[in-house]
């Protein structure tokens, strides 16, 4: 069972650009969730997606945008890249089984913008 | 604001002894904590989490002790092996499945 794959790993991009990142969730997964971890520090939750609604928000300016797919997956669209953008950003997905959330993580995308 | 202090920041603990890492937080609403393990190039993995109605857990060589009143919650990892090197961070939700709020994070090193 494939866990939670996340694409492209390694990503350089300069300020002003567009960028897209994908998330495909663990099987049976129906909520995905996107974090922002800049170096030495925890991550930062951007937005969480079930059944292709944005179901709650983070701190995080309009710039960031996000969809999800009828088959779960899901997309992170950060608009007028500026420099403090640069930061690992993470995909996870979850289903919630009683009271425990069961989190899930990707191995990230590394996003440096330059 | 910070809703989730974690301390120390780094902490070296020799093989088989134990590694205690505190978090505390301000928001009365949380009530759901969790703790994950990140090792370099890798996403958070879920540790082991707790409620608030429930002062202990225990998994294995992980317990979580939780304080409502004091509004604290530490991981102790007990017989500490270098495989368990790595970063660590408590988190928090208002309830399972809503965001978490993260801690800084603890760089764990155990020396062999």
């Amino acid at each position: 069972d494939a866990g939670v794959t996340q694409s492209p790993t390694h990503l350089i991009k300069t300020r002003g650009q567009q960028v897209t990142l994908r998330c495909s969730p663990k099987s049976g997964h129906d909520t995905v969730s996107w974090y922002q971890q800049a170096l030495g520090q925890g991550p930062q939750f951007i937005f969480q997606y079930y059944e292709e609604e944005e179901r709650q928000r983070g701190n995080f300016p309009d710039r960031f945008s996000g969809h999800q797919y009828p088959n779960y997956s899901s997309e992170l669209n950060v608009n007028a890249l500026l420099l403090g953008d640069s930061a690992l950003y993470l995909c996870a997905s979850s289903t919630i089984q009683g009271w425990d959330e069961k989190l899930f993580f990707g191995s990230g995308t590394q996003l440096s913008v330059l | 604001q910070q809703q989730v202090k974690q301390s120390p920041q780094s902490l070296i603990v020799q093989k088989g002894g134990i590694s205690i890492i505190n978090c505390a937080y301000e928001n009365t609403a949380f009530d759901y904590f969790p703790w994950y393990q990140q090792f370099p190039g890798k996403g958070p993995a879920l540790l082991i989490a707790i409620r608030p109605d429930v002062s202990e857990k225990k998994e294995g060589r992980f317990t979580i002790s939780f304080n409502k009143s004091a509004k604290q919650f530490s991981l102790h990892i007990m017989d500490s092996q270098p495989g368990d090197s790595a970063t660590y961070f408590c988190a928090a939700s208002r309830q399972a499945g809503t965001a978490l709020i993260f801690g800084k994070g603890t760089t764990l090193s155990v020396s062999s």
